[in-house]
């Protein structure tokens, strides 16, 4: 079974709109990572949530993460044909030892239509 | 500069044959990924290697057969190449195992 459900699959929001994607996972998370994704090019860090109830921003995106670590959700304000890609969330899980995994959602491909 | 980098970007090759992908970073990071992102786009870890000691080692296919030579270096070899091997193949490195990573531009592997 998937461990991290996103949601929206995809989104297509006109320009100067507010989205909101969202990153659930049925346990509790030592650490959630937004990455973004264009087509064609590896990911791009976004931001790293690892306290609950935590909440980052850079520019017109803002992350949070809710007090039981388990929920994310990624927002996006007034957004910009340059937002358009797809959004992934990984969370670290640790797997014994010193060793942590990250494993990702499915992504949420966004399309921002001018 | 670049921080990840692979080697090649894209690559095309028959069934039956051996293949190798590069991947340095100069980060100076301790930690070294290698992921597969398929079709579907969903990506998921294949190996993992911190200070040149595998860490992670998930149910991959044992023609897959990572490589590290140094702290900068993990390379991916991988034998006897298989229609469902295609896929893009990203390396990533982060400074420590439960730190941000950063991603290579991937190599798009096409087997024929």
């Amino acid at each position: 079974s998937q461990e991290l459900e996103q949601s929206p699959q995809s989104l297509i929001v006109q320009e100067g709109k507010n989205l909101t994607i969202n990153c659930t996972s049925s346990k509790t998370l030592y650490g959630l990572y937004w990455y973004k994704q264009k087509y064609g090019e590896g990911l791009i860090f976004l931001m790293m949530l690892q306290k609950g109830g935590e909440e980052k921003s850079h520019e017109k995106i803002t992350a949070k993460l809710d007090e039981k670590k388990q929920q994310s959700s990624l927002h996006i304000t007034a957004s910009q044909p340059s937002h358009a890609g797809i959004y992934l969330c990984g969370a670290t899980r640790y797997s014994g030892g010193s060793n942590y995994k990250l494993t990702f959602g499915k992504g949420t491909l966004l399309t921002v239509n001018p | 500069d670049t921080a990840v980098s692979q080697t090649p970007k894209y690559l095309v090759t028959q069934m039956g044959n051996d293949k190798s992908i590069k991947c340095e970073q100069n980060l100076g990071h301790d930690t070294m990924y290698w992921y597969k992102q398929d079709s579907k786009k969903f990506l998921k870890i294949m190996f993992s290697y911190n200070n040149k000691e595998l860490i992670i080692n998930e149910t991959v296919p044992n023609r897959f057969s990572p490589k590290s030579p140094d702290k900068a270096h993990l390379n991916l070899h991988i034998n006897s190449l298989e229609l469902g091997d295609s896929a893009v193949y990203f390396c990533a490195s982060s400074q420590v195992p439960t730190g941000e990573q950063y991603f290579g531009p991937g190599t798009r592997l096409t087997v024929t």
